[in-house]
């Protein structure tokens, strides 16, 4: 079984600052893959960026990366000089690849990053 | 570009009532999934499917049904509606080749009073 954990519920923090929100997951699976997902305030699911367990290099997409630290089980994802619109649940997830890699997302409790200007 | 669509959006249902959630993709997607998100938490997998006619019980199947009679649709079924399944609902999709990208639907509002 997998686990993730986000341990900030909230966090407030000033436009154009850095963001880092933090993930750790435990997991058996030798190969998996990790996600962090946006949830605005109307609900939907925005991904955001994906790792792979056994990628050398860390993802990036525009102002998201993704800091991975195999060895310490994180996953923690960087959001570069914030924006208002950043505002919003955060969510990390993760699957195994064993079995097929047909296996749902396991999700962390998300973190509520308010951008203040 | 429709991708993962789910109806209905919002809905109230009574307790011991009982309702199908839709959700249709059209990506040609092999799996699909269900998910349930109780406020301040993240999603929870409830069924998902791997193709047509093979469905199999995620975390929390309790209270649920699905099918899978075509690659397009994969409805849940909630029989004798309970306060505890009160929710948000996702559906969500992803085809075999197309990596890692999971699509989600728009999400369903259900309340049992």
């Amino acid at each position: 079984a997998q686990k993730i954990t986000q341990t900030q519920p909230g966090m407030f923090v000033q436009e154009k600052e850095a963001v880092t929100l933090d993930c750790t997951y435990d997991t058996s699976d030798p190969s998996y893959g990790l996600f962090w997902y946006k949830q605005p305030s109307s609900g939907e699911m925005i991904f955001l960026i994906y790792q792979g367990s056994y990628d050398q290099q860390n993802a990036t997409e525009g102002r998201y990366s993704l800091n991975f630290q195999k060895a310490r089980k994180s996953a923690n994802l960087v959001i570069s000089a914030s924006q208002l619109g950043d505002s919003a649940m955060y969510f990390c997830a993760m699957t195994p690849y064993s079995g097929g890699g047909a296996d749902g997302l396991t999700f962390g409790k998300g973190t509520h990053l308010i951008i203040q200007p | 570009n429709a991708g993962v669509t789910q109806t209905p959006k919002f809905r109230i249902l009574k307790i011991g009532q009982s309702m199908t959630l839709q959700c249709t993709q059209d990506m040609n997607h092999n799996y699909m999934y269900w998910y349930r998100q109780d406020p301040g938490m993240g999603l929870k997998l409830i069924y998902y499917s791997v193709g047509a006619g093979i469905t199999d019980k995620g975390e929390v199947p309790n209270g649920y049904n699905v099918s899978r009679s075509t690659t397009e649709d994969f409805p849940l079924r909630l029989e004798l509606a309970a306060p505890s399944q009160t929710s948000v609902y996702f559906c969500a999709s992803r085809g075999s080749l197309s990596g890692n990208t999971i699509y989600f639907g728009e999400g369903s509002w259900l309340t049992v009073v």
